[in-house]
């Protein structure tokens, strides 16, 4: 079945980096578009970016253009997530998540259907 | 930026009432909206898509109706299952944005 699987928990100090993996299986990996989004401990749903796992183009909120990368290794059909200059407020859940069609929400009928079981990334002195 | 106004914030009921969760778009989305639910621990599970279209194997008492700026998420009959918190999502323009959620506990 469709599934994303995210990479384990990680503990970073502030300044550092943190890359966080999302490996896609059952379907094509390359004809659908993976988001990024972060739920700090207890709060809302915040969207991050997406990538377009064919071309490797990125999309960012404006909050994260700078600061956030992400990449695709499609011999593995996996998306990776690095944040840099890691702050405390950093902290949270990252879920990766895909959408249901193949246009990547141009038209009314997507949303995220599929999502990562998240990674928790603790930034902490 | 497309803020989203969710209401209540949260919200108690008994098992078989209906429960109604109204959210509020800044502009209008024409039907470019989501609802998800989440439980503690867990990704968001998606519900509904552009604004009432019931995702494949989400139980019938979803429902979702609307459009433009005002939106509304009905569950028909409340189960203890779906004691969880529920977000709205706009899709219609980036970035991207979510509800501040409403919580659904089950007296």
């Amino acid at each position: 079945q469709v599934r994303l699987v995210q990479s384990g928990a990680e503990v970073k100090k502030p300044g550092a980096s943190v890359k966080v993996s999302c490996k896609a299986s059952g379907y094509t990996f390359s004809d659908y578009y993976i988001h990024w989004l972060r739920q700090a401990p207890g709060q809302g749903l915040e969207w991050m970016g997406w990538i377009n796992p064919n071309t490797g183009v990125t999309h960012f909120a404006l909050n994260f253009q700078g600061r956030v990368t992400l990449t695709r290794d499609t011999s593995i059909n996996t998306i990776y997530m690095e944040v840099s200059r890691l702050r405390s407020d950093d902290t949270a859940f990252y879920f990766c998540a895909k959408v249901i069609t193949t246009r990547n929400l141009a038209f009314a009928d997507d949303a995220f259907h599929i999502w990562g079981q998240g990674t928790l990334v603790t930034v902490s002195s | 930026d497309f803020q989203l106004t969710q209401s209540p914030s949260f919200l108690s009921a008994s098992v078989g009432d209906r429960v109604t969760i109204t959210c509020r778009a800044s502009q209008g989305i024409i039907n470019f909206l989501a609802w998800y639910q989440q439980k503690p621990g867990e990704a968001p599970k998606l519900l509904i898509y552009a604004a009432s279209t019931l995702q494949s194997g989400v139980p019938s008492r979803f429902s979702g109706s609307g459009s433009g700026t005002e939106f509304t998420l009905t569950i028909r009959s409340l189960q203890p299952e779906d004691s969880a918190t529920y977000y709205c999502q706009q899709l219609n323009s980036y970035p991207l944005t979510f509800g501040g959620g409403t919580k659904v506990e089950i007296k």
